[in-house]
Protein backbone atom coordinates (compact mmCIF):
# COMPACT_ATOMS: atom_id res chain seq x y z
CA UNK A 1 0.00 0.00 0.00
CA UNK A 2 1.53 3.16 -1.10
CA UNK A 3 1.72 5.80 1.98
CA UNK A 4 -0.05 8.56 0.48
CA UNK A 5 -2.60 7.58 -2.31
CA UNK A 6 -4.52 10.35 -4.62
CA UNK A 7 -6.78 9.92 -8.12
CA UNK A 8 -4.59 10.68 -11.08
CA UNK A 9 -7.23 11.84 -12.43
CA UNK A 10 -7.97 14.19 -14.59
CA UNK A 11 -10.80 15.78 -12.62
CA UNK A 12 -12.37 18.37 -15.17
CA UNK A 13 -14.54 21.28 -14.30
CA UNK A 14 -15.88 23.98 -15.43
CA UNK A 15 -14.81 27.38 -15.16
CA UNK A 16 -16.46 28.81 -11.87
CA UNK A 17 -17.22 25.76 -10.06
CA UNK A 18 -16.13 23.83 -7.58
CA UNK A 19 -13.08 21.27 -7.73
CA UNK A 20 -12.29 18.45 -4.77
CA UNK A 21 -9.11 17.02 -4.75
CA UNK A 22 -8.52 13.67 -2.60
CA UNK A 23 -5.76 12.64 -0.46
CA UNK A 24 -5.66 9.69 1.89
CA UNK A 25 -2.19 8.53 3.69
CA UNK A 26 -1.36 5.55 5.55
CA UNK A 27 0.76 6.71 8.45
CA UNK A 28 -1.88 7.06 11.49
CA UNK A 29 1.41 9.51 13.82
CA UNK A 30 1.72 11.83 10.56
CA UNK A 31 1.03 15.07 12.30
CA UNK A 32 1.86 17.53 9.08
CA UNK A 33 -0.04 17.63 5.70
CA UNK A 34 0.53 20.14 2.68
CA UNK A 35 -1.00 20.56 -0.93
CA UNK A 36 1.37 21.41 -3.59
CA UNK A 37 0.43 22.61 -6.96
CA UNK A 38 2.42 21.69 -10.13
CA UNK A 39 2.57 23.15 -13.61
CA UNK A 40 3.90 21.34 -16.71
CA UNK A 41 8.01 21.67 -16.83
CA UNK A 42 7.50 23.49 -13.13
CA UNK A 43 8.73 22.92 -9.55
CA UNK A 44 5.92 22.12 -6.73
CA UNK A 45 4.88 25.50 -4.95
CA UNK A 46 3.30 25.11 -1.78
CA UNK A 47 -0.51 26.69 -1.62
CA UNK A 48 -2.04 24.85 1.71
CA UNK A 49 -0.54 23.64 4.89
CA UNK A 50 -2.84 22.02 7.61
CA UNK A 51 -2.27 20.46 11.11
CA UNK A 52 -5.57 20.19 12.92
CA UNK A 53 -8.46 18.24 12.56
CA UNK A 54 -11.24 20.56 10.22
CA UNK A 55 -10.97 22.90 7.70
CA UNK A 56 -8.80 26.03 6.83
CA UNK A 57 -9.17 28.57 4.43
CA UNK A 58 -7.23 30.96 2.35
CA UNK A 59 -8.74 32.94 -0.20
CA UNK A 60 -10.33 30.32 -2.86
CA UNK A 61 -8.69 27.30 -1.36
CA UNK A 62 -9.79 25.51 1.66
CA UNK A 63 -7.74 22.21 2.93
CA UNK A 64 -9.89 19.69 5.11
CA UNK A 65 -8.08 17.45 7.48
CA UNK A 66 -9.66 13.81 8.84
CA UNK A 67 -7.09 12.46 11.28
CA UNK A 68 -9.73 9.92 12.42
CA UNK A 69 -10.22 8.92 8.38
CA UNK A 70 -6.57 9.58 7.04
CA UNK A 71 -7.87 12.00 4.94
CA UNK A 72 -7.10 15.46 3.71
CA UNK A 73 -8.52 17.21 0.79
CA UNK A 74 -8.53 20.44 -1.14
CA UNK A 75 -11.59 22.22 -2.67
CA UNK A 76 -10.69 24.93 -4.65
CA UNK A 77 -14.01 27.81 -5.38
CA UNK A 78 -14.62 29.44 -8.57
CA UNK A 79 -12.04 27.30 -10.30
CA UNK A 80 -9.92 29.37 -13.05
CA UNK A 81 -8.53 27.38 -15.98
CA UNK A 82 -4.93 29.09 -14.49
CA UNK A 83 -5.78 26.83 -11.41
CA UNK A 84 -5.12 23.90 -14.46
CA UNK A 85 -2.22 21.93 -13.00
CA UNK A 86 -1.39 18.92 -11.18
CA UNK A 87 -2.16 19.11 -7.36
CA UNK A 88 0.30 17.04 -5.18
CA UNK A 89 -0.56 16.32 -1.66
CA UNK A 90 2.41 15.46 0.78
CA UNK A 91 2.28 14.24 4.43
CA UNK A 92 5.24 14.12 6.97
CA UNK A 93 6.15 11.23 7.59
CA UNK A 94 8.40 11.93 10.66
CA UNK A 95 12.03 13.97 11.23
CA UNK A 96 10.61 16.31 8.24
CA UNK A 97 10.51 13.17 5.51
CA UNK A 98 7.65 14.22 2.81
CA UNK A 99 6.25 11.85 1.50
CA UNK A 100 4.48 12.95 -1.73
CA UNK A 101 1.15 11.47 -3.34
CA UNK A 102 1.39 10.69 -7.38
CA UNK A 103 -1.02 13.87 -8.25
CA UNK A 104 -4.23 14.53 -9.49
CA UNK A 105 -4.16 16.56 -12.91
CA UNK A 106 -6.80 19.68 -12.71
CA UNK A 107 -8.46 20.58 -15.73
CA UNK A 108 -10.75 24.04 -15.41
CA UNK A 109 -12.06 24.47 -18.94
CA UNK A 110 -13.30 28.28 -19.63
CA UNK B 1 15.63 35.61 -1.28
CA UNK B 2 16.84 33.97 -4.38
CA UNK B 3 14.90 30.67 -3.55
CA UNK B 4 16.63 27.17 -3.81
CA UNK B 5 18.98 27.02 -6.72
CA UNK B 6 19.58 24.14 -9.12
CA UNK B 7 22.25 23.51 -11.67
CA UNK B 8 22.38 22.38 -14.73
CA UNK B 9 19.30 22.84 -15.41
CA UNK B 10 19.39 20.22 -18.02
CA UNK B 11 21.63 17.69 -18.77
CA UNK B 12 21.72 14.91 -21.61
CA UNK B 13 24.50 12.44 -20.89
CA UNK B 14 25.75 9.23 -22.51
CA UNK B 15 25.04 5.89 -20.83
CA UNK B 16 27.89 5.29 -17.86
CA UNK B 17 29.39 8.67 -17.51
CA UNK B 18 29.23 10.24 -14.08
CA UNK B 19 26.97 12.75 -13.46
CA UNK B 20 26.88 15.40 -11.15
CA UNK B 21 23.91 17.54 -9.66
CA UNK B 22 24.20 20.82 -7.63
CA UNK B 23 21.55 22.28 -5.48
CA UNK B 24 22.29 25.27 -3.23
CA UNK B 25 19.62 25.77 -0.34
CA UNK B 26 17.98 29.23 0.87
CA UNK B 27 19.72 30.83 3.21
CA UNK B 28 18.87 29.57 6.82
CA UNK B 29 17.23 26.80 6.08
CA UNK B 30 19.15 23.42 7.58
CA UNK B 31 17.40 21.00 5.95
CA UNK B 32 17.69 20.03 1.94
CA UNK B 33 15.84 16.95 0.25
CA UNK B 34 16.52 15.23 -2.91
CA UNK B 35 13.99 14.27 -4.87
CA UNK B 36 13.18 12.12 -8.15
CA UNK B 37 10.14 12.87 -10.68
CA UNK B 38 8.94 10.54 -13.22
CA UNK B 39 5.80 9.81 -14.44
CA UNK B 40 5.64 5.70 -13.45
CA UNK B 41 6.44 6.81 -9.88
CA UNK B 42 5.89 10.30 -9.00
CA UNK B 43 7.63 12.60 -6.57
CA UNK B 44 10.28 10.15 -4.35
CA UNK B 45 11.99 11.36 -1.89
CA UNK B 46 15.94 10.19 -2.36
CA UNK B 47 17.62 11.29 0.71
CA UNK B 48 17.41 13.96 2.87
CA UNK B 49 20.22 16.18 5.17
CA UNK B 50 19.21 18.02 8.71
CA UNK B 51 22.62 20.68 9.37
CA UNK B 52 24.49 18.80 7.15
CA UNK B 53 23.97 15.36 8.34
CA UNK B 54 22.02 12.55 6.27
CA UNK B 55 19.54 11.58 8.14
CA UNK B 56 17.48 8.89 5.44
CA UNK B 57 19.30 7.70 2.39
CA UNK B 58 16.58 4.63 2.24
CA UNK B 59 15.07 6.08 -0.88
CA UNK B 60 18.60 6.16 -2.83
CA UNK B 61 17.83 3.53 -5.72
CA UNK B 62 21.25 1.91 -5.43
CA UNK B 63 24.73 2.56 -4.91
CA UNK B 64 25.33 4.31 -8.13
CA UNK B 65 23.61 7.25 -6.62
CA UNK B 66 25.74 9.36 -3.84
CA UNK B 67 24.68 12.68 -1.93
CA UNK B 68 26.80 15.27 0.00
CA UNK B 69 26.57 18.24 1.58
CA UNK B 70 30.04 19.34 2.68
CA UNK B 71 28.57 22.71 4.32
CA UNK B 72 25.02 24.15 4.75
CA UNK B 73 24.79 26.38 1.66
CA UNK B 74 25.71 23.54 -1.40
CA UNK B 75 24.58 19.77 -2.05
CA UNK B 76 25.36 17.26 -4.44
CA UNK B 77 24.31 14.20 -5.85
CA UNK B 78 26.20 12.11 -8.04
CA UNK B 79 25.75 9.72 -9.94
CA UNK B 80 28.14 6.97 -11.30
CA UNK B 81 27.90 5.20 -13.67
CA UNK B 82 24.17 6.42 -14.53
CA UNK B 83 21.72 4.75 -16.96
CA UNK B 84 18.84 5.29 -19.20
CA UNK B 85 16.81 4.32 -16.47
CA UNK B 86 18.11 7.22 -14.34
CA UNK B 87 16.29 10.06 -16.72
CA UNK B 88 14.13 11.91 -14.74
CA UNK B 89 13.48 15.32 -13.46
CA UNK B 90 15.51 15.70 -10.32
CA UNK B 91 14.67 18.35 -7.42
CA UNK B 92 16.46 19.52 -4.50
CA UNK B 93 14.52 21.10 -1.66
CA UNK B 94 14.71 22.99 1.47
CA UNK B 95 12.98 24.09 4.39
CA UNK B 96 13.68 25.08 8.86
CA UNK B 97 13.79 22.81 10.87
CA UNK B 98 10.43 21.60 13.02
CA UNK B 99 12.23 22.76 15.90
CA UNK B 100 12.29 25.78 15.14
CA UNK B 101 9.15 26.74 13.51
CA UNK B 102 7.02 23.81 15.29
CA UNK B 103 5.47 21.19 12.96
CA UNK B 104 5.58 23.44 9.90
CA UNK B 105 7.78 21.53 7.52
CA UNK B 106 7.25 23.93 4.43
CA UNK B 107 9.56 22.75 1.72
CA UNK B 108 10.80 24.84 -0.86
CA UNK B 109 11.61 23.71 -4.21
CA UNK B 110 14.03 24.04 -7.01
CA UNK B 111 13.54 24.48 -10.54
CA UNK B 112 15.08 21.18 -10.89
CA UNK B 113 17.55 19.24 -13.40
CA UNK B 114 16.20 17.79 -16.16
CA UNK B 115 18.64 14.27 -17.06
CA UNK B 116 18.44 12.48 -19.58
CA UNK B 117 20.58 9.40 -20.27
CA UNK B 118 20.97 8.44 -23.80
Amino acid sequence: QKEVEQNSGPLSVPEGAIASLNCTYSDRVSQSFFWYRQYSGKSPELIMSIYSNGDKEDGRFTAQLNKASQYVSLLIRDSQPSDSATYLCAVNGGFQKLVFGTGTRLLVSP
Amino acid sequence: DAGVIQSPRHEVTEMGQEVTLRCKPISGHNSLFWYRQTMMRGLELLIYFNNNVPIDDSGMPEDRFSAKMPNASFSTLKIQPSEPRDSAVYFCASSLDPTRRGLDTEAFFGQGTRLTVV
